[in-house]
């Protein structure tokens, strides 16, 4: 069935540093990848997308890659601040909408 | 413009017991999403609305869950009788059209069954 693999669960940075996110999907037939960004007892928020005809797209300090072959897609946020942290989800879908979650990454950016 | 709105924010049931949750998408939204996320794990996709028919409700436990989605905006989800491991926030997102569009989220309900 679909599934999506998320690492790491748990990251740990210090301000100032990057943060790498990877996921990797089973359905060869998606297409779209969004990730969201989760803070406490809100819904996840859209923070940046990607679509299968687009190796790379970067929003300031936010960027990410596809690498549609091996299947994996991975999210890098440069220069971290404590406003960062919360958790992290990625996401895969075909073209219909139904979202494949992740299982998300907690992400702790330290001052 | 208004975000998803959701409610209650909270309940507390006891197992066998029934509830019911509200949505209420950003307007003009044609697609409405039932998720399920519970604690440590992302959303699960419930149940997909285009306008008021349903597009997938493949991973939705008929036996005990039911959602509506009147008139194409408003949504309900129900749970009859509720179980121990329906304890989960349950979100509520929209999109103008499906597909790729981007999925606005509520802030969720979060559901303990005692």
């Amino acid at each position: 069935g679909e599934n999506v693999e998320q690492h790491p669960s748990t990251l740990s940075v210090q301000e100032g540093d990057s943060a790498v996110i990877k996921c990797t999907y089973s359905d060869s037939a998606s297409n779209y990848f969004p990730w969201y960004k989760q803070e406490l007892g809100k819904g996840p928020q859209l923070i940046i997308d990607i679509r299968s005809n687009v190796g790379e797209k970067k929003d300031q300090r936010i960027a990410v890659t596809l690498n549609k072959t091996a299947k994996h897609f991975s999210l890098h946020i440069t220069e971290t601040q404590p406003e960062d942290s919360a958790v992290y989800f990625c996401a895969a879908s075909r073209s219909r909408g139904k979202l494949i979650f992740g299982a998300g990454t907690r992400l702790a950016v330290h001052p | 413009e208004a975000g998803v709105a959701q409610s209650p924010r909270y309940k507390i049931i006891e197992k066998r017991q029934s509830v019911a949750f509200w949505c209420n998408p950003i307007s003009g939204h044609a697609t409405l999403y039932w998720y399920q996320q519970i604690l440590g794990q992302g959303p699960k996709l419930l149940i997909q609305f285009q306008n008021n028919g349903v597009v997938d409700d493949s991973q939705l436990p008929k036996d005990r869950f039911s959602a509506e989605r009147l008139k194409g905006v408003d949504s309900t989800l129900k749970i009859q009788p509720a179980k121990l491991e329906d304890s989960a926030v349950y979100l509520c997102a929209s999109s103008f059209a499906g597909g790729e569009g981007e999925q606005f989220f509520g802030p969720g309900t979060r559901l303990t069954v005692l």
